[in-house]
């Protein structure tokens, strides 16, 4: 079963605009970590946030926010004033009692 | 603060070859991940030790691949005898985990292995 829903192949955003990547995620279990990685073409793999299911608030990085809906069972990304940099390959992972399950990844590509 | 370190970051070599990658985790982890890489099948876990003692290794595909952890500051992952179908990024990752879920993995920058 799929444990992690990343429904966007490709995204297209201007630059300086905000963008929201979505991500759905299943799981029965009360406890579990929610990430964001960013993989440019260069291929390495990157932090760049984290949500605890038991955090009230939802996390903020910089220009990274996520936009954690429990009851949604969604963890959306949020890129604020998008720069050209942040052309890359965006997944969602899960980490539920040390199982770790990835998306199949959203490329955005930022417009100048 | 040194990351995870894999080698080598490119390797080439023919089928049938025994193939070994190499990581040194963060320091004061006590998880340490392998995953693969490729177009057709995304990101998947082959294997992940905990306090260098493996504890899943459902996703290593077969017998060819085999995965040590002889201490905290290192990890092998082999492929005897290397396929064409092994041609994939092999990333490590580690993390400092709880009982329930881990702190962010951090990878290393990958192996890009192609088996000719």
């Amino acid at each position: 079963a799929q444990k992690i829903t990343q429904t966007q192949p490709g995204m297209f955003v201007q630059e300086k605009e905000a963008v929201t990547l979505d991500c759905t995620y299943d799981t029965s279990d009360p406890s579990y970590g929610l990430f964001w990685y960013k993989q440019p073409s260069s291929g390495e793999m990157i932090f760049l946030i984290y949500q605890g299911s038991y955090d009230q608030q939802n996390a903020t990085e910089g220009r990274y926010s996520l936009n954690f809906q429990k009851a949604r069972k969604s963890a959306n990304l949020v890129i604020s004033a998008s720069q050209l940099g942040d052309s890359a390959m965006y997944f969602c992972a899960m980490d539920n009692f040390n199982k770790f399950y990835f998306g199949s990844g959203t490329k955005l590509n930022v417009k100048p | 603060d040194a990351g995870v370190i894999q080698s080598p970051r490119h390797e080439v070599t023919e089928m049938g070859q025994e193939v070994t990658l190499r990581c040194k985790p963060i320091s004061g982890h006590d998880y340490l991940f392998w995953y693969r890489q490729t177009m057709m099948r995304g990101l998947e876990l082959l294997i992940y030790f905990n306090n260098n003692v493996p504890i899943d290794d459902s996703g290593m595909p077969e017998d060819r691949f085999s995965a040590k952890m002889p201490n905290a500051s290192f990890s092998t992952l082999k492929i005897q005898p290397s396929e064409p179908r092994d041609s994939a990024v092999y990333f490590c990752a580690s993390s400092s985990g709880s009982r329930t879920h881990n702190q962010p993995q951090h990878f290393g920058d990958g192996t890009r292995l192609s088996i000719l």
